[in-house]
């Protein structure tokens, strides 16, 4: 059985600091790795994935993450945030060559001022 | 064009009612997807669409009936619903096959049920 754990359900962080939202899964087969995002009173849109290749993947509005296998992670990052990043942050896994999304229970990242 | 809509935007039905959400997206993709979400939740996976056939259901009460009428179409008919049933229900298209990749997602269809 797969699992996703968002050890942080809520991250607060001032304006122009970096941040991390954590990200781990469980898996005993090969996984593809997402990370969505949910501003209030919207649909979830994707932010970046993980398919294969390269562990360091980058997304829209500046963020990044990067698989570690050995780890089990996927850890999304942002050097900078801003105001407008206050959101709630999903990271997803599915099997692949499976239609199924499996997700973590969220972050709620807010920005302060 | 990576969008996915749905109408309507919000929806308050009684609990008598009989009601439908619609959601279309014209990119091509063979799965489609209904999920329900509550708030401060993630999605929690109801139907899937593969090439027009329902492939998944996730025990989901016959009081929610899904409709697949082509394949940029998917429509949720709701009748006699719980006031508990009340949440963001959100649709979301994929490539389709057996490399899915990422799935795409609608705005939502906010339900409140009376």
């Amino acid at each position: 059985a797969q699992s996703v754990t968002q050890l942080d359900s809520q991250v607060p962080v001032f304006e122009e600091a970096p941040v991390e939202l954590r990200c781990n899964y469980s898996s005993s087969v090969s996984v593809y790795l997402f990370w969505y995002v949910q501003y209030p009173n919207q649909g979830l849109q994707l932010l970046l994935k993980y398919l294969s290749g390269s562990t360091l993947v980058k997304g829209i509005n500046g963020f990044e993450a990067e698989f570690n296998k050995s780890q089990t992670s996927f850890h999304l990052r942002k050097p900078s945030v801003h105001i407008s990043d206050t959101a709630e942050y999903f990271c997803a896994v599915s099997l692949t060559g499976a239609n199924n999304l499996f997700f973590g229970t969220g972050t709620r990242l807010t920005v302060i001022p | 064009d990576t969008e996915v809509t749905q109408t309507p935007k919000h929806l308050v039905m009684g609990m008598t009612n009989k009601k439908s959400l619609k959601c279309e997206q014209h990119m091509g993709h063979r799965a489609m997807y209904w999920y329900k979400q509550k708030a401060k939740k993630p999605p929690e996976l109801m139907f899937v669409y593969s090439y027009e056939k329902l492939s998944i259901n996730e025990s989901v009460p016959s009081r929610f009936s899904p409709e697949c009428p082509n394949s940029s179409l998917l429509n949720l008919h709701l009748h006699a619903l719980q006031p508990e049933d009340s949440a963001l229900y959100l649709c979301a298209s994929s490539q389709g096959g057996t490399e899915s990749y990422e799935q795409y997602f609608g705005p939502g269809t906010r339900l409140t049920v009376t």
